[in-house]
């Protein structure tokens, strides 16, 4: 059972723009929530990360919105850039499971230059 | 930030071989190490749970006889594969939780770069 799901597997954004990843989650114990980035041959690198006292969270060009009631989250990237083209994961996490995290699928953005 | 590495990158063995993978946490000590396995296009899937020094904690569905976990210091973990056949081909990352990391957050993580395990 996928708890957290990320129903667009990719997605091409022309450079400059905002590019708008989306990722769903269905357990309400969640309180932390996370944004991975991965390189091909590479692992996930730590991007940003929200918890669930707060519906916004901002570090540079990276924008994280959580929006409990919907159980959605939504990593904003402006203005999109070359270097951002690779696979971005969410991951979710609860204190009473541990802090395991629970990744979604990815999906892979492609700037368009 | 905080740097985990695996060791081998890349590993091909014949059906039936077992096989080791090294996750060493370079410049913290972990206390916590993850094993996730990844198949093409699907999510990262936590295999195991390690603390240093007692027994991992395996998630449903995976065999802890032959997925083998060690760790046994604060910098190193060791999955070992046994008796390896081609099903078992997948992409498996480790990452680290402890002390002395930086970053933003108590449960953060910190992954190596993965290891592509090819079972022929």
């Amino acid at each position: 059972d996928q708890q957290v799901k990320q129903n667009s597997p990719s997605l091409s954004v022309q450079e400059g723009r905002i590019s708008i990843l989306n990722c769903d989650y269905t357990n309400s114990m969640f309180d932390y929530f996370l944004w991975y980035k991965k390189y091909p041959a590479e692992g996930p690198t730590f991007l940003i990360s929200i918890s669930s006292i707060k519906d916004k969270n901002e570090d540079g060009r990276f924008t994280v919105f959580l929006n409990k009631s919907a159980k959605h989250l939504s990593l904003h990237i402006v203005p999109s850039q070359p270097g951002d083209s690779a696979v971005y994961f969410c991951a979710a996490s609860a204190q009473d499971t541990g802090n395991q995290f629970y990744f979604g699928t990815g999906t892979s953005l492609t700037v368009i230059p | 930030g905080a740097v985990v590495s695996q060791h081998p990158s890349r590993v091909i063995c014949k059906s039936g071989t077992s096989v080791k993978i090294e996750c060493r946490s370079l410049d913290f000590q972990a206390t916590t190490m993850f094993w996730y396995r990844q198949f093409p296009k699907q999510s990262l899937m936590l295999m195991a749970t390690s603390n240093e020094g007692s027994k991992a904690t395996y998630e449903q569905g995976v065999e802890k006889d032959k997925f083998l976990i060690n760790h046994a210091s604060l910098t190193l973990s060791t999955l070992t594969v046994t008796s390896a056949h081609p099903e078992d081909s997948s992409f498996y990352i480790c990452s680290a939780r402890g002390l002395g990391t930086s970053g933003g957050s108590y449960n953060e993580q910190f992954f190596g770069p993965g290891t592509r395990l090819t079972v022929l």
